[in-house]
């Protein structure tokens, strides 16, 4: 089983709402990631959490906040959004020590930024 | 800064015939390499993944590094129109760590029936 679960699949809200997207495995992997995918471009990297630690931040706004409760679980809260933040929001995890740490991706969830 | 680099396209291929995307990258010190494809509107999936100079072959896919010319393609064979999608080049700079992928701009690949 390779399955990355994300809740929800769309998500609507407005710039002064606070929100939160859920992913979850159960495949025992120590890595978790968040990538954001605008329209026709490819995935960008937003964080990486290494055994439940935040390892990578790759300069992100802070009205993005990642948690990583535990090692099945990865949650991205989302505060005073603006429009251009909408896009498809992808969670990926991964094996740690393995040569290839092949990345699997949840289906995503598509934020709308009204 | 590392970089990947691939033709956008649209690349179009008749059905049954050999599709072939490319790739190079800038990091000399990227270590493992890998081929999604993404269909509109979903998540990226793993096609192949490669990290010895040389070909691997997985059915109607073979993926080629070459580390020398910092450079990656991916073949496929009796092209199907179910293969037409945005296939993506990810590369990777550690081995064994957690780090993450930076993907090209992908290639836009349409087989025609």
């Amino acid at each position: 089983d390779t399955e990355v679960t994300q809740t929800p699949k769309h998500l609507v809200m407005g710039m002064t709402n606070k929100k939160s997207l859920k992913c979850e495995q159960h495949m025992g992997h120590r890595a978790m990631y968040w990538y954001k995918q605008k329209a026709k471009k490819p995935p960008e990297l937003m964080f990486v959490y290494s055994y439940e630690k935040l390892s990578i931040n790759e300069s992100v706004p802070s009205r993005f906040s990642p948690e990583c409760p535990n090692s099945s679980l990865l949650n991205l809260h989302l505060h005073a959004l603006q429009p251009e933040d909408s896009a498809l929001y992808l969670c990926a995890s991964s094996q740690i020590g393995e040569r290839e740490n092949i990345q699997y991706f949840g289906a995503g969830t598509r934020l709308s930024v009204l | 800064q590392k970089e990947v680099e691939q033709n956008s396209g649209p690349l179009s291929v008749p059905e049954g015939a050999i599709a072939s995307l490319n790739c190079t990258y800038s990091d000399r010190g990227s270590q493992s390499f890998f081929w999604y494809r993404q269909y509109s509107g979903k998540s990226p999936e793993l096609i192949m993944f490669i990290y010895s100079n040389g070909d691997k072959e997985d059915g109607r896919f073979t993926a080629q590094l070459n580390k020398a010319s910092q450079y990656v393609s991916l073949l496929i064979r009796d092209s199907q129109p179910s293969d037409s999608a945005t296939y993506l080049c990810a590369v990777k700079h550690s081995g064994g760590g957690a780090d993450g992928l930076t993907f090209g701009k992908g290639t836009h690949l349409i087989i025609q029936p």
